[in-house]
């Protein structure tokens, strides 16, 4: 139980265009779901905590006109990374929150991760 | 701040070694504390967990005790394999998302 996927695993663009991350959490349904920015021998950043039927809340220094954040069911978020440029290029990994009460209060859930080149 | 801090690496051992990864935190409160490891190319598994002081979180043979007076929760395996190769994140979390530490790179050698 307790599942987290991503789609797609990785994915290759060109600078300019957009790129649409989705996280589903498949057994459970999660009102929140954690956007994390890993680059290369780093640790996770938390990009944005998506809550559904609301707006994301962004940490600060990241941009929410760059990464877009939708998070319009229980299962589902989404992260767009918008005008893509190289810099952009890093491993987007996604995690939820099961609140039925199976899981250990604050325990989150990761997805394998999404592995973004803007070339 | 709430922050966590991890030896840093990176860490090579033998196999069948004693392994040893440093972690305390600084937070307010009585957080959820736990171990994710992350494989090369992969996301992040969760390898274990502790939700009060004095518990003991275990599994595939790595522990970890709560320790609150010392706000520590060290990772610790007998004799680790070739297998256990990967980089390991302390992390906590008490009503806000999980806090991670800069990761420690492990790499066992046969």
């Amino acid at each position: 139980g307790a599942v987290v996927s991503q789609h797609p695993s990785w994915v290759i663009c060109k600078s300019g265009t957009s790129v649409k991350i989705e996280c589903r959490s498949l057994d459970f349904q999660a009102t929140t779901m954690f956007w994390y920015r890993q680059f290369p021998k780093q640790s996770l950043m938390l990009m944005a905590t998506s809550n559904e039927g609301s707006k994301a809340t962004y940490e600060q220094g990241v941009e929410k006109d760059k990464f877009l954040i939708n998070h319009a069911s229980l299962t589902l978020s989404t992260l767009t990374v918008t005008s893509a440029h190289p810099e952009d290029s890093s491993f987007y990994i996604c995690s939820a929150r099961d609140l039925s009460g199976r899981a250990t209060y604050n325990e989150q859930f990761f997805g394998p991760g999404t592995r973004l080149t803007v070339l | 701040g709430d922050s966590v801090t991890q030896m840093e690496g990176p860490v090579t051992l033998s196999e069948e070694a004693f392994l040893t990864i440093n972690c305390t935190y600084t937070a307010t409160g009585y957080p959820s504390l736990f171990w994710y490891v992350q494989y090369p190319g992969e996301g992040l598994q969760l390898l274990l967990k502790a939700t009060k002081a004095d518990d003991k979180g275990s599994n595939k043979g790595f522990e970890a005790t709560y320790r609150k007076e010392t706000t520590s929760f060290h990772l610790e395996k007998g004799s680790v394999q070739v297998s256990d190769s990967a980089v390991y994140f302390c992390a906590y979390s008490g009503n806000t998302p999980l806090v991670f530490g800069k990761g420690t790179r492990l790499s066992v050698i046969a």
